[in-house]
């Protein structure tokens, strides 16, 4: 149980496009998914918090307006690259609690496989 | 400010040896301290947190509050531990700071 699918796993674009990033999660409700990005041999770095059903919360000096996070389900959110440009090229995961608030589950996170943008 | 601080990039270690990767934190609560493993070509996953206590693949990891430490320690490596581990420590209820990740290498 408790999996996390994110599409595409690998992204080209050209400069200037919008690129959007789905994360299901497909056996569980996730209220709260987390998108994180990853530069190579880096660790991750939270970008923000995306909560079911109402605005994300973003990480300090990451753009609201670059990154547009929608949580309009409890099994999806989505991550939308606006006018990307190469500096944005990067791996993107996201993950989600295994668990609601209080369970033995909630401080838990399930990745997903991570997608990877090359902005060209 | 809260910090989690792998100072090995790699460690390289032969088969049957003793493995401790360290992770040292900084943090002004309680911590809520995780290890997190990535093998090759699979995505990250959970390998144990502290409140569990428990052992996993044979790793365990404690928290020292003095030390303000959480090494993750296996007695003897086998050559399927190879992998990229990290340490993450929960702050603000729900969100996880990761450290820089130690890629473990084991060797026969």
């Amino acid at each position: 149980g408790a999996v996390v699918s994110q599409h595409p796993s690998w992204v080209i674009c050209k400069s200037g496009t919008s690129v959007k990033i789905e994360c299901r999660s497909l056996d569980f409700q996730a209220t709260t998914m987390f998108w994180y990005r990853q530069f190579p041999k880096q660790s991750l770095m939270l970008m923000a918090t995306s909560n079911e059903g109402s605005k994300a919360t973003y990480e300090q000096g990451v753009e609201k307006d670059k990154f547009l996070i929608n949580h309009a389900s409890l099994t999806l959110s989505t991550l939308t690259v606006t006018s990307a440009h190469p500096e944005d090229s990067s791996f993107y995961i996201c993950s989600a609690n295994r668990g609601p608030p209080g369970s033995s589950g909630a401080n838990v996170l399930t990745f997903g496989a991570g997608s990877r943008l090359t902005v060209l | 400010a809260q910090r989690v601080t792998q100072p090995e990039k790699l460690l390289s270690v032969f088969k049957g040896a003793p493995v401790e990767l360290k992770c040292n934190y900084s943090y002004s609560g309680s911590p809520e301290l995780f290890w997190y493993v990535q093998y090759s070509r699979q995505r990250l996953q959970l390998l144990l947190r502290h409140i569990s206590r428990e052992s996993i693949k044979g790793f365990t990891a404690d928290l020292n509050k003095g030390e303000t430490s959480f090494h993750l320690k296996k007695p003897f490596a086998q050559e399927e531990d190879s992998a990229m581990y990290y340490c993450a420590l929960l702050r603000g209820g729900n969100k996880l700071t990761f450290g820089t990740g130690t890629q473990l290498k084991v060797e026969l």
